[in-house]
């Protein structure tokens, strides 16, 4: 069975400061993908990145990076010189092979609050 | 009509009535699915479905059905509702490349 494990529940940040949110995961499978969601406030899930099991290249993106390790099953979200509308709920996801099968499983997430 | 929508955005039902929400996506997405969110859960599929005509069980279907007609449409029926049922529910949708496309998500309270 598929597992996301969000070990951080809450975290509270001063805005510029750098932030790393944590996930883990497990599966049988050799062949998956990873997300990370956002969630504001406003409540609608944003995607912010998937990545495939065969791609372990960490990804920038402007201020978010994540750091995919399969040794560690991991893929943790950094947010470099956090702001104040980086508050919100993150969730770590997983599916399994590519297709009309893509059930995600989610995290529990994690609020983050970045404070002025 | 662009992207995922649903509806109600928002509904506050009593016990024991029957509801459905409903879900519709244009993008001609093969796949839908129907979660909850939950505080302290993260969200849980609850049914999903694969193509037009056939439905699969997730996570926590107990007390759900679903129903998918045509490629559009992946209504989730509630038919007694339970005090536990409330929560925020979220449809989506994928091509089939992994990545899901969210609706805006209904808020359901049951008292």
């Amino acid at each position: 069975a598929q597992k996301v494990t969000q070990a951080q529940t809450e975290i509270s940040v001063v805005e510029k400061e750098d932030v790393t949110l944590d996930c883990v995961y497990e599966t049988r499978d050799t062949t998956y993908y990873l997300f990370w969601y956002k969630q504001p406030p406003s409540g609608e899930l944003v995607f912010l990145i998937r990545r495939n099991s065969f791609d372990e290249q960490n990804e920038i993106s402007g201020r978010y990076s994540w750091n995919f390790q399969k040794s560690t099953s991991s893929f943790n979200f950094t947010i470099t010189a956090s702001q104040v509308v980086d508050s919100a709920v993150y969730f770590c996801a997983l599916s399994e092979a590519f297709g009309a099968n893509s059930k995600l499983t989610f995290g529990k997430g994690i609020t983050l609050s970045v404070r002025p | 009509i662009a992207g995922i929508t649903q509806a109600p955005t928002s509904q506050i039902l009593a016990a024991g009535r029957r509801m459905t929400l409903r879900c519709t996506q244009d993008m001609r997405h093969n796949a839908m699915y129907w979660y909850r969110q939950d505080l302290g859960l993260g969200l849980r599929l609850i049914h999903y479905s694969n193509t037009a005509g056939t439905t699969g069980k997730g996570e926590v279907p107990d007390g759900y059905s679903v129903s998918r007609a045509n490629t559009d449409d992946f209504p989730l029926t509630l038919a007694s509702a339970v005090p536990s049922q409330t929560s925020v529910y979220f449809c989506a949708s994928s091509p089939g490349s992994n990545e899901q496309f969210f609706g805006p998500g209904t808020r359901l309270t049951v008292l």
